[in-house]
Parts: C-alpha cells; sequence; structure tokens
C-alpha cells in the first residue's frame, strides 16, 4: 500500500529552527510537495521536489532523499504567523497525489 | 498567479436537501479538478478526480450518485452533495491544475465547510 508518515504535532519557539520530517511509500515517484495549511483554510503550496537535494526558499527550504523515501521542511527564524499544519504530498505512477495526515507546528513565544 | 474560487464559502443545509459547491478556476484554464474534504484534526481525503467533458473518477468508498461533480467547461467544476445528512458536514476542497501537464502542482480553492443539521 501506499503510505506518508510524518509526525503528529511539533513544538519551537519563536526565532528558532524547526525541521519536519516525511517518509513515503508509494507506488512509483513524480515529486513531493510540501504544503501549508492553517486552520479553516485551504492549503498553500511551499514546495516541489523531485530530485535529491536540497532546495531553498527564504526562511523556508525542502530536502528530499529518493533512495531513502525521505524528506524534511526546514523552517528558521519562526514566526508566530507560522503556526499552522504541514502537509506532505507524493505524486505517485499516476500523478495522484497521496497525502500525509499532516503535522500541526505550534510556535511559542 | 493561479487563482481558484469556491463559492459559497460556508453553507448551513437542513437533512434531506442537496448542497451545490462551485469551484472555479479564475486565470488558467483547468482540464483537472480534484475534490477533496477534510475532517476536523485530518489530513485532505481525495473523493474524485474530474477532467473536463468527461465522466469523473471517484475514489474508492466515495458514493457516485450521492456526490455528483459536473466538469462542464475548463474553468468550472461543481460538487453536489444530494440529500445531505449530518455525517457529510465536512470541509471541502477543491483543487485545479493548469493545463495538461500532469507534474504541475495543485492550486487550491478556500475550501466550503458544509454544515448539516
Amino acid at each position: 500500500g501506499q503510505n506518508i508518515d510524518q509526525p503528529t504535532e511539533m513544538t519551537a519557539t519563536e526565532g528558532a529552527i524547526v525541521q519536519i520530517n516525511c517518509t513515503y511509500q508509494t507506488s512509483g515517484f513524480n515529486g513531493l510537495f510540501w504544503y501549508q495549511q492553517h486552520a479553516g483554510e485551504a492549503p498553500t503550496f511551499l514546495s516541489y521536489n523531485v530530485l535529491d537535494g536540497l532546495e531553498e526558499k527564504g526562511r523556508f527550504s525542502s530536502f528530499l532523499s529518493r533512495s531513502k523515501g525521505y524528506s524534511y521542511l526546514l523552517l528558521k527564524e519562526l514566526q508566530m504567523k507560522d503556526s499552522a499544519s504541514y502537509l506532505c504530498a507524493v505524486m505517485d505512477s499516476n500523478y495522484q497525489l497521496i497525502w500525509g495526515a499532516g503535522t500541526k507546528l505550534i510556535i511559542k513565544p | 498567479g493561479a487563482v481558484v474560487s469556491q463559492h459559497p464559502s460556508r453553507v448551513i443545509c437542513k437533512s434531506g436537501t442537496s448542497v451545490k459547491i462551485e469551484c472555479r478556476s479564475l486565470d488558467f484554464q483547468a482540464t483537472t479538478m480534484f475534490w477533496y474534504r477534510q475532517f476536523p484534526k485530518q489530513s485532505l481525503m481525495l473523493m474524485a478526480t474530474s477532467n473536463e467533458g468527461s465522466k469523473a473518477t471517484y475514489e474508492q468508498g466515495v458514493e457516485k450518485d450521492k456526490f455528483l461533480i459536473n466538469h462542464a467547461s475548463l474553468t468550472l467544476s461543481t460538487l453536489t452533495v444530494t440529500s445531505a445528512h449530518p455525517e457529510d458536514s465536512s470541509f471541502y476542497i477543491c483543487s485545479a491544475r493548469d493545463g495538461g501537464v500532469a507534474y504541475n502542482e495543485q492550486f487550491f480553492g478556500p475550501g466550503t465547510r458544509l454544515t448539516v443539521l
């Protein structure tokens, strides 16, 4: 079966760095997405990785290792507005997105 | 950027009635649209994939006669929840993919919160 695993909840301090991990087992691989979702709102796109390595975009970076079926989202200089759920999603061989359950990130002052 | 709108944003209805939710791509042509449902504190669950001009493909366990999907144009897809019941109360989100490139990101609408009394 297809499976995406990410921690349910994480807590971090404002101004700090946090890494949210995602491991996956899917039928084929056509890229991995990270989305941010605030409570009661739809997801918004953060990053897309299809090749191994680190993609940096401002305070957010995303890493992919296809051989390990592993990705992480790194958030630097955390701000209170970063409190949200972070969803990992893998596009399988049918170009279908397989979603993780999301990681709720709580930022404390 | 690519914008997807959804209407209504919030709806409350009585049990047994039908509710229609519209999803529109405002500045691009969406050959493929997706309908998701999300229950509180759970991840997105794909209900169906619709391609313009053809019948929607429903995920296992989703009743196609209950959740009617129409993708009549390249910018509009509708989801009708027929004979709604309280267990259908959920957050319904649509997304759209720009053009025919399969690996393009999906752009999400703002969601519709349905409450069935």
